[in-house]
Order: C-alpha cells, then sequence, then structure tokens
C-alpha cells in the first residue's frame, strides 16, 4: 500500500538552529502535501498546503517565514523550522494526495506520515 | 469558528462493549468524512471513511452513522478490544483538499 515516510522521527537541538523535516511519498506521485502540527493532547492542526513547484499556501497564524516549505519534486517536500525555539516543539505531520485520475487505486485521498518529533532546548 | 466538534474528551470502555464517538460539523460543503485512529508516537491511520450520499458504512468491527440534516456523524466500534486503546479523529473536508480535525477522543479499552 502507499506509504509516506518522513524524516527524522525525533529530533532534539538547541534553541537558535534550524531543523530540517522530510516527508516523502515512496510508491505514489503527490502533487499536493500538507503539513501538520500537534501539540501533546491536542488535534492536528494544518499549517501549510504545498503543491509541487509552486509556493506553500500557509494558513493563518502561521509565520510563512520561520517554517519554510518546500516541494521540489512530485515525492519530495521538505518543511525547515527557522531559529527554532522552545514554543515550537510539537509534534508535526505530513500527508500526501496522489494526484488525481491517475492514482484512483488509492483507497485514501490523503496518506499520512509517522510524524516528526521535535525538541527544542 | 471550529468547524469540526468531537466529543467525548475521553471514553472507557469494558472489552466486548461499544465504543460511540460523535462529531457534528459546520460547513454544509463538505463532502468527506473520515475517522482516523492515532497511536501515541505515530501519525494517524485511516479507520474508515464516508461520503454525505450515505447513511451508514461498515467495515468490520467499525461503522459510521451520517446524519445529513442534523450535520452529524459517528463512529461505532463493535466487540472493543484493548488493542483499540488509542486517540480516535475525526475530520472533514471537501474536494479532497484540507483537511479540518476534531479535537480527539482517547479510548481505552479496559480488559
Amino acid at each position: 500500500g502507499a506509504v509516506v515516510s518522513q524524516h527524522p522521527s525525533w529530533v532534539i537541538c538547541k534553541s537558535g538552529t534550524s531543523v530540517k523535516i522530510e516527508c516523502r511519498s515512496l510508491d505514489f506521485q503527490a502533487t499536493t502535501m500538507f503539513w501538520y502540527r500537534q501539540f501533546p493532547k491536542q488535534s492536528l492542526m494544518l499549517m501549510a498546503t504545498s503543491n509541487e513547484g509552486s509556493k506553500a499556501t500557509y494558513e493563518q497564524g502561521v509565520e510563512k517565514d520561520k517554517f519554510l516549505i518546500n516541494h521540489a519534486s512530485l515525492t519530495l517536500s521538505t518543511l525547515t523550522v527557522t531559529s527554532a525555539h522552545p514554543e515550537d516543539s510539537s509534534f508535526y505531520i505530513c500527508s500526501a494526495r496522489a494526484r488525481s485520475g491517475v492514482d484512483r487505486s488509492l483507497r485514501q485521498p490523503q496518506h499520512f506520515g509517522d510524524g516528526t518529533r521535535l525538541s527544542i532546548l | 469558528q471550529q468547524q469540526v466538534k468531537q466529543s467525548p474528551q475521553s471514553l472507557i470502555v469494558q472489552k466486548g462493549g461499544i465504543s460511540i464517538i460523535n462529531c457534528a460539523y459546520e460547513n454544509t460543503a463538505f463532502d468527506y468524512f473520515p475517522w482516523y485512529q492515532q497511536f501515541p508516537g505515530k501519525g494517524p491511520a485511516l479507520l474508515i471513511a464516508i461520503r454525505p450520499d450515505v447513511s451508514e458504512k461498515k467495515e468490520g468491527r467499525f461503522t459510521i452513522s451520517f446524519n445529513k440534516s442534523a450535520k452529524q456523524f459517528s463512529l461505532h466500534i463493535m466487540d472493543s478490544q484493548p488493542g483499540d486503546s488509542a486517540t480516535y479523529f475525526c475530520a472533514a473536508s471537501w474536494g479532497f483538499n484540507k483537511f479540518y480535525f476534531g479535537s480527539g477522543t482517547k479510548l481505552n479499552v479496559k480488559p
């Protein structure tokens, strides 16, 4: 079945550093990828939507200069948390949507990765 | 404004019992209603989903009941097992675009 891989699964870094998280669709082409943030015991909140080859669309309240999203290919999107601070510590989850009309065999419209636990000291 | 409201926040059920989680939505344009199961430290996994043109969908022990006029849908887990203990999220979207998630229900199935 379809698999979305996130890397790393867990990262700890010092305040002020930048962290890059990768999201890969392993067996399908993802024209759209979504980035979510989930704080402990809370729901998933959409941060941004990225379409391959174009700029990401950020949700209200999400700083685009702090959370840089790149979707350079149909199988890879990256989220870079720049100058991370302790309040950025969270669980970041990506999901990928297949190109419609091509991957009809896929059962679900979005496939989620296993998330990245980010801890900023 | 919260687009999808979920209840209860937590639920304790005895093994073999029925777990029921409810969600209500605001936007009548929503056309896809999935339920996700999430274990600690993992991403959400799709359990079952429904479109608004049917009132019920069953897959194994999992059933979605959908009430379009009331703008509500619910998840029923029959014969609940300890392995079902997890957090469950309902969601809604239109056109398979952005998902609006409910606040989550932590289910604990007692042996």
